[in-house]
């Protein structure tokens, strides 16, 4: 079974500039996930997508940030203008769905490093 | 409200000997919890998780962890530690309420000496 796949792996850009990362998650899982870890700290999540609806935003900053999952599957995380301040791994990840228990498997990340 | 707290953010631990990552959890509802690892510039794997059965859990690579309801408690234990051990290891927890969001600690970096 294919993981969840993310590109770019890497990312360097200057502040102010704009960025977007890509999130193949596994096939058939409705969830999806965007997490943002920081140097030293867990990951914090930032979106989470019920098939193509929003099911949590309330930590992404919405000013700078934008995230879609068409048709529910593939999904974008943009950042414009971006800061210093949001150098970090960005994380996706999916699960089957629903309400309660059910395992997310992440990606390898994209780390961003903002200049 | 729920938080988890990883006591240290860093280990370091001979080879062969336990490995202790202590974490404690605070919910209003009850909670699953699950321990994942994370090796250099890879993402998060699960080593395991506590569903409210047993709550002595046993995961892959040799871990364990015990869930303790009257202490808060999700401590992440390996008899031996292995060279291959290393890696910075994430508490987290999901509230039964919720839609599988997963709230995790600060992490807690372990070094395997010879």
């Amino acid at each position: 079974e294919a993981g969840v796949a993310q590109s770019p792996r890497y990312k360097i850009i200057e502040k102010r500039q704009s960025v977007a990362f890509w999130c193949n998650p596994i096939s058939g899982h409705a969830t999806l996930y965007w997490y943002q870890q920081i140097l030293g700290q867990g990951p914090k999540l930032l979106i989470q997508f019920q098939n193509n609806g929003v099911v949590d935003d309330s930590q992404l900053p919405k000013d700078r940030f934008s995230a879609e999952r068409l048709k529910g599957v593939d999904s974008t995380l943009k950042i414009q203008p971006a800061k210093l301040e949001d150098s970090a791994v960005y994380l996706c990840a999916s699960s089957l769905g629903g309400q309660g228990i059910s395992e997310a498997f992440f990606g390898q990340g994209t780390r961003l490093t903002v200049v | 409200a729920q938080s988890v707290t990883q006591l240290g953010s860093h280990v370091s631990v001979s080879e062969g000997a336990l490995v202790l990552l202590r974490c404690n959890y605070s919910s209003s509802v009850p909670p699953y919890l699950f321990w994942y690892v994370q090796y250099p510039n890879q993402g998060l794997q699960l080593l395991l998780k506590y569903t409210s059965a047993a709550t002595l859990v046993k995961g892959i690579n040799g871990f364990e962890a015990e869930f303790k309801k009257s202490e808060t408690s999700f401590h992440l234990t390996k008899p031996s530690a292995h060279m291959s051990d290393a890696a910075e290891y994430f508490c987290a927890v999901i509230r039964t309420d919720s839609w599988g969001k997963l709230q995790f600690g600060a992490g807690t970096q372990v070094v395997v000496t010879p």
